[in-house]
């Protein structure tokens, strides 16, 4: 089975303009997660959605915004790029949520973003 | 709120050293905990989990034992190789109806020949 996928795999935008990440889960899995991971830390959560619907939001600036589609791939947008936007952005899937876990969470490769 | 500390790295062994990384967390409520693993490159892959207090999660050799009581999820192995150089992550989840993990900082393992 495939894993998680994500486009593209590598991109370079300027200050201010905008940019889309892509995200397919594997299959079977409906929730999808983003992260920032900046070079040297570990990776910080920025979305979950679930079933289409938004289940957690990180502290992240109204500038990122995040969509699930019927097919559970998902979106990634960040408007206003700054120089510090620069990451490697993951996506994770996994099968559902429920409370107490165990949320076992796959990751794709990962989209490098650079801003120049 | 919720907090994962790594031991920080680098950390150099000799191939067939025994390997021990430090982790420990904050939180409330009963979180699941993992390690991940990243390959210079490449994105996470989850390496073990432990879902309740005294569960052992063990994959590849690599071992890690949820203490409740000292609050640590500490990841060892018996014998490295170099293969297994790569930064590791501990991460903790599942509080709330969330998916939301938080990681450490992450720990650079090297082993040399």
């Amino acid at each position: 089975d495939a894993g998680v996928t994500q486009s593209p795999t590598h991109l370079i935008k300027t200050r201010g303009q905008h940019v889309t990440l892509r995200c397919s889960p594997i299959s079977g899995h409906k929730s999808v997660s983003w992260y920032q991971q900046v070079l040297g830390q570990g990776p910080q959560f920025i979305f979950q959605y679930y079933e289409k619907e938004e289940r957690g939001r990180g502290n992240f600036p109204d500038r990122f915004s995040a969509r699930q589609f019927p097919n559970y791939s998902s979106e990634l947008n960040v408007n206003a790029l700054l120089l510090g936007d620069s990451a490697l952005y993951l996506c994770a899937s996994s099968h559902q949520i429920r409370q107490g876990g165990p949320y076992e969470q796959y990751f794709g490769p990962g989209t490098r973003l650079t801003v120049t | 709120g919720n907090s994962v500390t790594q031991m920080e790295g680098p950390v150099t062994l000799s191939e067939e050293a025994f390997l021990t990384i430090n982790c420990t967390y904050t939180a409330t409520g009963y979180p699941s905990l993992f390690w991940y693993v990243q390959y210079p490159g490449e994105g996470l892959q989850l390496l073990l989990k432990a879902t309740k207090a005294d569960d052992k999660g063990s994959n590849k050799g690599f071992e890690a034992t949820y203490r409740k009581e000292t609050t640590s999820f500490h990841l060892e192995k018996g014998s490295v190789q170099v293969s297994d150089s790569a930064v590791y992550f501990c991460a903790l989840g599942g509080s709330g109806n969330t998916g939301k993990l938080i990681f450490g900082q992450g720990t650079t393992l090297q082993v040399k020949p």
